[in-house]
This record gives C-alpha cells, sequence and structure tokens, in this order.
C-alpha cells in the first residue's frame, strides 16, 4: 500500500513564526502535492512538484514556498504564519505514469491553528 | 471559470441506497473522480470515470455524463462506516484536478 506520511497532525504557531510541514511517501511517487482544506470550500492546491527540485505554483502560492531535495520528501514552508494560514493541510503523490488518471494519495493532514 | 457543485450534506439510513450528484464546468476535461474522507483522515480514491457511463465497484457505482457535465457516486446497502465526505474532482485540460467542497453523508440506524 501507498503511505503518505505527514509529520505532525496537530501544529500549533504563533503569528510570524516560519512553519515546516514535512510530507514523505514511500512508493517512489515522481508527483507530490500541497493542498489546504478548509470548510465549505474545495481542497484547493498550494504547490506541487513533478520532479526533485521543482516546484509549480499552484491556485493558492501567496505566503508559501516549498522544496523537494529528495524524491520522496516534499516540505510545505509558511515564512512567516499569519491567522488566515489555520487550515488543514494536505499532502498528497501521484505517478507521473498515471498522469491522466492522476489518482493522488493522501496523508491524514496537519492541522495548523495560528495564533 | 472552473467550478464544481455538490450538496453540503446528505442523510440516509442503514441499508438503503443514496445518489450523491456533482456537477462540473471545466477548461477541457480529462476525467470525474470520486474519492472519500472520514473525519480527520486521509482522503482515499473511490472511482475515476472518462467515458459515459456506470462504473460498478461492488457497492459504490459512478455514473458520467460528458455531454452534461454531470457525475453521480451510488452507495447501496449503506452501512455506518459509510458516514464520510465524499468528494468530486474533475481532471481539467492541465491535467489538475478541480475539487469541490465535499458532501457530508450522515448515515442514520
Amino acid at each position: 500500500d501507498v503511505k503518505v506520511t505527514q509529520s505532525s497532525r496537530y501544529l500549533v504557531k504563533r503569528t510570524g513564526e516560519k512553519v515546516f510541514l514535512e510530507c514523505v511517501q514511500d512508493m517512489d511517487h515522481e508527483n507530490m502535492f500541497w493542498y489546504r482544506q478548509d470548510p465549505g470550500l474545495g481542497l484547493r492546491l498550494i504547490y506541487f512538484s513533478y520532479d526533485v527540485k521543482m516546484k509549480e505554483k499552484g491556485d493558492i502560492p501567496e505566503g508559501y514556498s516549498v522544496s523537494r531535495e529528495k524524491k520522496e520528501r516534499f516540505s510545505l514552508i509558511l515564512e512567516s504564519a499569519s491567522t488566515n494560514q489555520t487550515s488543514m493541510y494536505l499532502c498528497a503523490s501521484s505517478l507521473i505514469a498515471d498522469l491522466a488518471k492522476n489518482i493522488q494519495y493522501f496523508g491524514a493532514g496537519t492541522r495548523l491553528s495560528v495564533l | 471559470g472552473q467550478n464544481i457543485d455538490q450538496p453540503t450534506e446528505m442523510t440516509a439510513t442503514e441499508g438503503a441506497i443514496v445518489q450523491i450528484n456533482c456537477t462540473y464546468q471545466t477548461s477541457g476535461f480529462n476525467g470525474l473522480f470520486w474519492y472519500q474522507q472520514h473525519a480527520g483522515e486521509a482522503p482515499t480514491f473511490l472511482s475515476y470515470n472518462v467515458l459515459d457511463g456506470l462504473e460498478e465497484k461492488g457497492r459504490f457505482s459512478s455514473f458520467l455524463s460528458r455531454s452534461k457535465g454531470y457525475s453521480y457516486l451510488l452507495l447501496k446497502e449503506l452501512q455506518m462506516k459509510d458516514s464520510a465526505s465524499y468528494l468530486c474532482a474533475a481532471l481539467d485540460s492541465n491535467y489538475q484536478l478541480i475539487w469541490g467542497a465535499g458532501t457530508k453523508l450522515i448515515i442514520k440506524p
């Protein structure tokens, strides 16, 4: 089974702090994604990556950056956390060979509260 | 713009059948996905449709009409463990997923 692991289930940070959310997948997937999930809204794509050291902006990249130094790891960085970044953050991965079908496998999520 | 619409919440009875509808408007179309998400857990893949028609997978079936921009997920013989949110997502011409807000399904005994 594909396993996508997010380092923390819950995080509480203060406004202005730098925050790192880590995601690791164990199935040698090329594609990795970061989403945020808010009540009443669909999943919104923040950033994605098709390969090591590659990154592409999603729909809402402002206030975020990412890092992919190794194939299995994709990190989301909040340079200076703000209260409007309080949300559930979901990481996902998929095989590049499945581009058309693009089944994404998700981690359990990190619920971030910024106070 | 791109948009996915699905009901916010539905209630059904254990053992019954429920149909969750989804309509989509996207720039191009490369398929329609359904995911299940239990509270506090990761979304998990249920089905993928790219051609018109019904795909059956055990108690769950998914239907697609490309001409109408419409899909539904049909759940039969409902069980309490089917209580979850069901997410509809369409793959656009750039192979990006456009997600609906999800339908919370409540199953009552």
